[in-house]
């Protein structure tokens, strides 16, 4: 079975500043997704970053980027220039190859970006 | 109406209620999923639809009764629900790929925040 650790439950950060959110997993599959998700207070769930396994690429989106280091079986969020409006809890997310849509969540992460 | 949407939004039932929540999507999508998330603990996947056939139940009890009668709608029927069941209930849709939910990005709807006394 797949998990996705999070150990940073709590994080803060001045605004214009970076941070870097933490994310392990583990998984006998050699093909997978890795996702990270927003949730404001709205409670609204907001893709942020998708990370392909097999693309060694690290993956960005504006402030957003991964560090993906796939021999570690780790997936950190940096999000640069952090405004306001990134408070959130941040959830690290695995999907298998062979998972067919079996999405797995890691405990999340609650970030507060202070002005 | 775009994305995902759910109704309602805030649910408050008894015991003894009977109650469905509502999600559909409006992004042309073939998979759709109901997840759980409660205070302190991670997001539970509890049901995946594919083309409309069910094809995972991650162990939850009956007194959850998923339907999909297309490819757009999902409902949740809640019956004879426990206090330990108030929630916050996603759903989310995905395009789907051969037999499964597949591997493409999920997008969720707002949730129904669910209490049951």
């Amino acid at each position: 079975a797949q998990t996705v650790t999070q150990s940073q439950p709590e994080m803060s950060v001045q605004e214009a500043e970076t941070v870097t959110l933490s994310c392990t997993y583990d998984t006998s599959e050699s093909n997978y997704y890795l996702f990270w998700y927003k949730q404001p207070p709205s409670r609204q769930m907001i893709l942020v970053i998708r990370q392909e396994a097999y693309k060694q690429q690290n993956a960005t989106e504006n402030r957003f980027s991964v560090n993906f280091q796939k021999a570690a079986k780790s997936f950190s969020l940096k999000i640069s220039d952090s405004q306001l409006g990134d408070t959130a809890m941040y959830f690290c997310a695995f999907i298998g190859g062979t998972s067919y849509g079996k999405l797995t969540f890691g405990q999340g992460t609650i970030l507060t970006v202070h002005p | 109406e775009t994305g995902v949407t759910q109704t309602p939004r805030h649910l408050v039932m008894g015991m003894t209620n009977k109650k469905s929540l509502k999600c559909e999507q409006h992004l042309g999508h073939n998979a759709m999923y109901w997840y759980k998330q409660s205070a302190k603990k991670p997001l539970e996947l509890m049901f995946v639809y594919n083309f409309k056939e069910q094809t995972e139940n991650n162990s939850v009890p009956s007194r959850f009764s998923p339907e999909c009668p297309n490819s757009s709608h999902l409902f949740l029927h809640l019956h004879t629900l426990q206090p330990e069941d108030s929630a916050l209930y996603l759903c989310a849709s995905s395009q789907a790929q051969g037999g499964g939910g597949g591997t493409d990005t999920q997008y969720f709807g707002p949730g129904t925040r669910l209490t049951v006394l």
